[in-house]
């Protein structure tokens, strides 16, 4: 079953710029959390964002949680090689305790 | 060093054989699960464990068997009759509960010859 859904699926950008990233789902969600996974790598969690909060902030990572549009942004400023990854969201709701991951976006970071 | 482990990082099986992946943690999770990814698809949950001895179908659970003995390992077989197996296979354990982080291993390659 799919829940979220990344925008654009891939984005490649200029290094020292900001990237964006942008997350959809269908249902309300109890959190929503972003993770990064390197090529051929298993996943790291970036951020988590409850349904109650607006905004979160983490190092160079901003998240952003519009649950009337039921959507979430992911924006990386001043982008570095070592960001190249792709991006996943993932949702949890009331209905069970499984998170349900979208499919992602590829970030490619131009030198 | 806390973490979570698997293996191996790439298997070959010939069709029709049954293979086992290993997934271990140390990190006093209760939670564990397993999910596969393909090219494009992101990923999709297998199997899940909230407790030793107990666990759950995900989404794609056929063709697959799990076991969960111990707190610290939760293997995934992946029987002859998946159809499609060759793909990326991603371990993850959690503490129990919603919203809470889900740490990943490595990942094992499996490839169907």
């Amino acid at each position: 079953s799919q829940q979220g859904e990344e925008d654009p699926q891939a984005l490649s950008i200029q290094e020292g710029e900001n990237a964006t990233m942008n997350c959809s789902y269908k249902t309300s969600i109890n959190n929503l959390q972003w993770y990064r996974q390197n090529s051929g790598r298993g996943l790291v969690h970036l951020i988590l964002i409850r349904s109650n909060e607006r905004e979160k902030h983490s190092g160079r990572l901003r998240v952003t949680l519009d649950t009337s549009k039921k959507s979430s942004s992911l924006l990386i400023t001043a982008s570095r090689a070592a960001d190249t990854a792709s991006y996943f969201c993932a949702t949890d709701t009331n209905r069970d305790d499984k998170i349900i991951f979208g499919k992602g976006t590829r970030l490619h970071i131009l030198p | 060093d806390g973490g979570i482990t698997q293996s191996p990082k790439y298997l070959f099986r010939k069709e029709g054989q049954n293979v086992t992946l290993s997934c271990e943690q140390n990190l006093n999770h209760d939670a564990m699960y397993w999910y596969r990814q393909d090219p494009g698809q992101g990923l999709r949950l297998i199997y899940y464990s909230q407790i030793v001895n107990d666990f759950q179908k995900g989404d794609i659970a056929e063709g697959y068997s799990v076991s969960r003995e111990k707190k610290e390992s939760f293997p995934l077989t992946v029987t002859s009759a998946q159809k499609n197996p060759t793909a990326f296979y991603l371990c993850a354990s959690s503490a129990t509960g919603v919203g809470v982080e889900q740490f990943f291993g490595p990942g094992t390659r499996l490839t169907v010859l």
